[in-house]
Formats: structure tokens, sequence, C-alpha cells
């Protein structure tokens, strides 16, 4: 399978514990995405890396939120401190060529519960 | 900012029947549209994006979509629907403000294809 990878699928974890979660982009693709999805909501933009720099943040990733691509290549999404209100889908994108009609593709997402 | 509307949550057609499910898009500058499809527990699969000069948009799955740059709007349709097109399906628009390159969904439409 040379899609998107993510692990693991689902993550149940306790109120407070820390998380974290992986993403294999397809592997020529130097742009990858952080997504979060919620039930009756679409998408919305966490983070954006191009190779190992990480150029855009949104205002949802508070403090406790923090990725990595440390060699251009997989990707890792921490959260400290999980609250409940961080249940929902992660979901990871990549995609190759510079240019704002680039299509992303996506990785199957996990799925956090916090207890 | 740039958005994207889609405004039925769910849409119901008939085996066979022609759909549409409809999208409007507030965008300043050139507009840079997709469609994704999700079906349960899965991640999101591109279906098309719109190129500039084409209104007409040929995807995946015999789906195509018609950019109407009057009416802003960028509706998903498909001749003859099959009961598999049942599925969460989402526009996206490209914003590209302040140098950065996030997708911005629309909350979805539910589409189910019944016999």
């Amino acid at each position: 399978d040379t899609g998107v990878s993510q692990n693991p699928r689902h993550k149940i974890t306790k109120r407070g514990q820390n998380v974290t979660f992986r993403c294999d982009p397809i592997s020529e693709h130097n742009r990858l995405y952080w997504y979060r999805q919620t039930l009756g909501q679409g998408p919305e933009f966490l983070t954006y890396f191009q190779n190992e720099a990480q150029l855009e943040k949104s205002r949802l990733l508070s403090d406790r939120f923090s990725a990595e691509r440390p060699k251009g290549s997989f990707s890792t999404l921490e959260i400290q401190r999980t609250e409940q209100g961080d249940s929902a889908m992660y979901l990871c994108a990549s995609s190759a060529r510079q240019g704002p009609n680039t299509e992303a593709f996506f990785g199957q997402g996990t799925r956090l519960t916090v207890v | 900012a740039q958005s994207v509307a889609q405004p039925e949550d769910q849409v119901n057609v008939a085996e066979g029947n022609p759909l549409t499910v409809k999208c409007t898009y507030s965008v300043s500058g050139n507009p840079y549209l997709f469609w994704y499809v999700q079906y349960p527990n899965r991640g999101l699969q591109f279906l098309l994006k719109y190129i500039t000069g084409d209104n007409l948009v040929k995807g995946s799955y015999g789906f195509e979509a018609e950019f109407n740059k009057s009416q802003t709007s960028f509706h998903l349709k498909k001749p003859s629907a099959l009961v598999s097109d049942s599925a969460l399906y989402f526009c996206a628009v490209r914003d590209i403000t302040g140098g950065g390159n996030k997708l911005t969904f629309g909350t979805g439409t539910q589409l189910k294809v019944e016999l």
C-alpha cells in the first residue's frame, strides 16, 4: 500500500495522559498536513510541513499540541495532558507539488477517545 | 478568509437518478476548489478539482462538478447514482492567504442512494 499511513487507527486514553500519533506520507510527497475532524463537521486544519519545516499552525493548535517531522519523512502529533474535548479523528494528508490546485491525499485517520 | 458552504446536510436520491450535491464558495482571488468523499471509518478520498478555464470538471467514479463563477458555486454531479455512492461528501477550498496552503472544508453532505 503506497498511500498515507496513520498509526494507531484507534486510541483510547484517560484524561490527563499524553498521546502520540504517527503519519507516514506517500514517499515522494514533501508536503504534510494534520487536520482534526469532529462528529458532524468537516476536517479543520491544524498544521502544515514542507519537508521538515513547520510552515503554518492553526490557532486550534494549543500549547498542548506539538507536531514534528524530523527528517522530512514521517510526522508525529503529540497531545499532552489530554482533555475530553480532544476526542476527535486526527487526519494526516500529503501532497507532492507546489501550486494551489494540487490535491492532498489523506490517510484513514486516528480516532482518539479521551475518557 | 476563504470559505465554502454546503447548504444540505443530507441528500436522498434513488439509484439510477441523477444526483447533485451543492457547494458555494467565498474567496478573495482565484478559487481553487476540491471535492472529497468519506466512507464510514475511512479517510477522505479525492474526487476532483477545479482548474482554471474548465467549467465542467470530470473526476473519479463518474462524478463531475460544474464551476459557476457568477453564482460562486461548485456543485458535484453524477448522471446516474449508485447505492455504493452513499457516503459523506466534502467541498473544500484552498486557502493561500498569508502564504499558507491549507484546505478549508465545508460541513459535509451525507448522500444516501436508495434502491
